[in-house]
């Protein structure tokens, strides 16, 4: 049981290029979150889903896109990328019965 | 949207010490989570409280939800080194779509040199 895992751990990316970040869980959760980290911030919700086929919008959207076409996976697209946009990005997932959210290990994004 | 301050921002334990950091908001939560995040990890939840008035212990961490609603703290007692790290508080609504948090900005504990 490996919990929640994302890839890449670490990434540079030029502004205006595109990248998906990877996150699955084996849990069955049905819930699943993207937060994104700033220094003094916490964790802001970018984008969450309740299910597979059904994604709304958190906190800070701008500039992400997501789908949840399995249970499993939770994939954030940056499809072009800004230099605000550099932060630790990290996945969530809970059960629909339970709200306590298992986080994964983060990807460092750096965007130039 | 709804902000959670988060104080102190950053503190300095010695070993043995007992330490506390607590979290207001501007509005209700009906559930107040403290997360401990270590260095290159996704955060980690320590203890969850469901009951304005709840106080609820895990090990040498201690949490109450505050009456009012809108505050909660932490209290480490006998510190140790593997303490040190970024605390989080978070705050949940009921029947939260998602179940999606609302975090504060972290206490970052450091150990005295």
């Amino acid at each position: 049981n490996a919990g929640v895992t994302q890839t890449p751990k670490f990434q540079v990316l030029k502004t205006g290029q595109s990248m998906t970040l990877q996150c699955a869980q084996d849990m069955n959760h049905e819930y699943m979150s993207w937060y994104r980290q700033d220094p003094g911030m916490g964790l802001r919700l970018i984008h969450y889903s309740v299910g597979a086929g059904i994604t709304d919008q958190g906190e800070v959207p701008n500039g992400y896109n997501v789908s949840r076409s399995t249970t499993e996976d939770f994939p954030l697209r940056l499809l072009s990328a800004a230099p605000s946009q550099t932060s630790v990005y990290f996945c969530a997932s809970s059960s629909r019965q339970g709200g306590t959210q298992y986080f994964g290990p983060g990807t460092r994004l750096l965007v130039l | 949207g709804q902000q959670l301050n988060q104080s102190p921002q950053s503190m300095f334990i010695q070993e043995g010490e007992d330490v506390s950091m607590n979290c207001t908001s501007s509005s209700i939560f009906n559930t107040w989570l403290w997360y401990k995040q270590d260095p290159g990890e996704g955060p980690v939840l320590l203890i969850a409280l469901y009951k304005a008035g709840e106080l609820t212990s895990n090990g040498r961490l201690t949490a109450q939800f505050g009456i009012t609603r809108k505050d909660s703290f932490l209290n480490i007692s006998a510190s140790i080194p593997s303490d040190v790290g970024i605390y989080f508080c978070a705050g949940q609504l009921f029947k939260a779509a998602g179940n999606k948090l609302t975090f504060g900005g972290g206490t970052r504990v450091l150990v005295k040199p």
